[in-house]
């Protein structure tokens, strides 16, 4: 069966202290792994599409990256705007052709 | 419109009614998903649509599911029947590409509360 676990459920840090989330995988045939922030009461919002193993993508204080086990979402010197639940997930094509999503980090950064 | 819209944003229901659930893609997108989010889970997938046509229905919960998209654009989530269970956030994607592995644009949600 196919799993995506993300460590730490939550995180609490200061402005500017920087840190790594994980999500770890179990899949068959991985095509993507996905990043998406969900801000309280909202839909997901993308961040970053991740292929293949040793690929890297940022955007701003974000960096992703991804093995062929693992992916980590960097965050560095976080603001308070980036407190938010971060959301992994895992596209492995096919007919069903939806996402597996892990349960998210509740991230907080306080000022 | 700019973005996925969802209707309604709350709905309370009387366990046993049928609801319905609606989705308005961004225009010109083939791919329309619907997913579940339950409180303290991750989101579940249920269904997609690649035009007007779901090609798998495995992730539906229960024979109580269904779902319709016509004219390659709007989606209704039915729900019959409904339990407490049935109780979540139903979320609704659409992309512009007709298979994934591409980003997904999500609406904000529809809160469905069982009572």
């Amino acid at each position: 069966e196919d799993q995506v676990t993300q460590s730490p459920e939550a995180l609490r840090l200061q402005e500017g202290e920087s840190s790594s989330l994980n999500c770890s995988y179990t899949v068959s045939g991985l095509r993507g792994l996905f990043w998406y922030r969900q801000d309280p009461g909202k839909g997901p919002e993308f961040l970053f599409t991740l292929y293949s193993a040793g690929e890297e993508k940022e955007k701003e204080r974000l960096k992703a990256t991804l093995t062929k086990k693992e992916s980590f979402l960097h965050i560095t010197a976080p603001k308070p705007e980036d407190s938010a639940t971060y959301l992994c997930a895992v596209w492995k094509g096919g007919g069903a052709d939806g996402l597996t999503f892990g349960k998210g980090t509740h991230l907080i950064i306080q000022p | 419109g700019a973005g996925v819209s969802q209707s309604p944003s709350n709905k309370v229901t009387e366990k046993g009614k049928d609801v319905e659930l609606r989705c308005d893609p961004i225009s010109g997108h083939t791919a329309l998903y619907w997913y579940r989010q339950s409180l303290g889970q991750g989101l579940e997938f249920l269904i997609y649509f690649q035009g007007n046509s779901a090609p798998d229905k495995s992730g539906l919960p229960s024979d109580r599911f269904s779902a319709e998209r016509t004219g390659g654009s709007v989606s209704t989530l039915t729900i019959q029947r409904t339990q407490q269970e049935d109780s979540a956030v139903y979320l609704c994607a659409s992309s512009p590409r007709v298979r994934g592995g591409t980003e997904a644009f999500f609406g904000q949600g529809t809160r469905l509360t069982v009572v």
